[in-house]
């Protein structure tokens, strides 16, 4: 089956505490993407990837990374969470930026809460 | 950062009602248009890609319509169902980021 995966579901940690939420995708898609989504203000762009080793800040990149060493990998790291990363997180991936595929496939979303 | 703008924010109807909601963009520097629907609960999901004026796309009781040029798209629903409830959010490439609306929640009354 054709999807995203995304690990944890639901991840409560503490302020400080590194954390690596981890995305995988099996349709060999060159794009990929992290999301946020916070009430009121849609899903923003932390970080995007449009090949392997080569990623790229969105609109809300402080405080994240990213690493892109195999396609169909494309971890994203808190090294030094802080409570305004309480946040709904998605990964997504799609075949090209665009005009190409059937648009963005979503992994199923990471609550993280930071205390 | 591009401007992508959703109208209306939310919208009741009953069980049968057609309707349709705005997604309205800046028409220069088009690329692709893209529409998704996003359930409580669940991840979004695409329903359209659209690149041309004039583009229309259907879906079973969905479709969707496409102005370029004077930056705009249309989402219609006929004869909506409850399983139709949900935030539809548009979505554009830009210089390779990708923008989102703040999406139409969509409630429909048995």
């Amino acid at each position: 089956e054709a999807q995203v995966t995304q690990n944890p579901r639901y991840l409560i940690t503490v302020t400080g505490k590194k954390l690596t939420v981890t995305c995988s995708q099996n349709m060999n898609h060159e794009y990929m993407s992290w999301y946020r989504q916070d009430p009121g203000l849609g899903l923003r762009q932390i970080y995007y990837s449009m090949n392997v080793e080569v990623t790229d800040k969105g609109d809300v990149p402080e405080g994240y990374k990213v690493s892109r060493k195999e396609k169909r990998n494309f971890p994203l790291i808190l090294e030094s969470p802080s409570p305004n990363q309480t946040s709904l997180y998605f990964c997504a991936s799609s075949l090209s930026l665009g005009t190409g595929g059937l648009g963005y496939t979503f992994g199923s979303g990471t609550r993280l809460t930071v205390v | 950062i591009l401007n992508v703008e959703q109208s209306p924010q939310s919208l009741h109807v009953q069980e049968g009602d057609s309707t349709n909601f705005t997604c309205s963009f800046p028409s220069s520097n088009f690329y692709a248009l893209h529409w998704y629907r996003w359930e409580t609960a669940k991840s979004p999901e695409a329903l359209f890609v659209m690149t041309l004026n004039g583009d229309e796309k259907k879906k079973g009781r969905i479709s969707a319509t496409l102005n370029t040029k004077e930056g705009y798209s249309y989402l219609y629903i006929k004869g909506s169902q409850p399983e139709d409830s949900a935030t539809y959010l548009c979505a554009l490439p830009f210089f390779n980021k990708f923008y989102f609306g703040s999406g139409t929640k969509l409630n429909v009354k048995p």
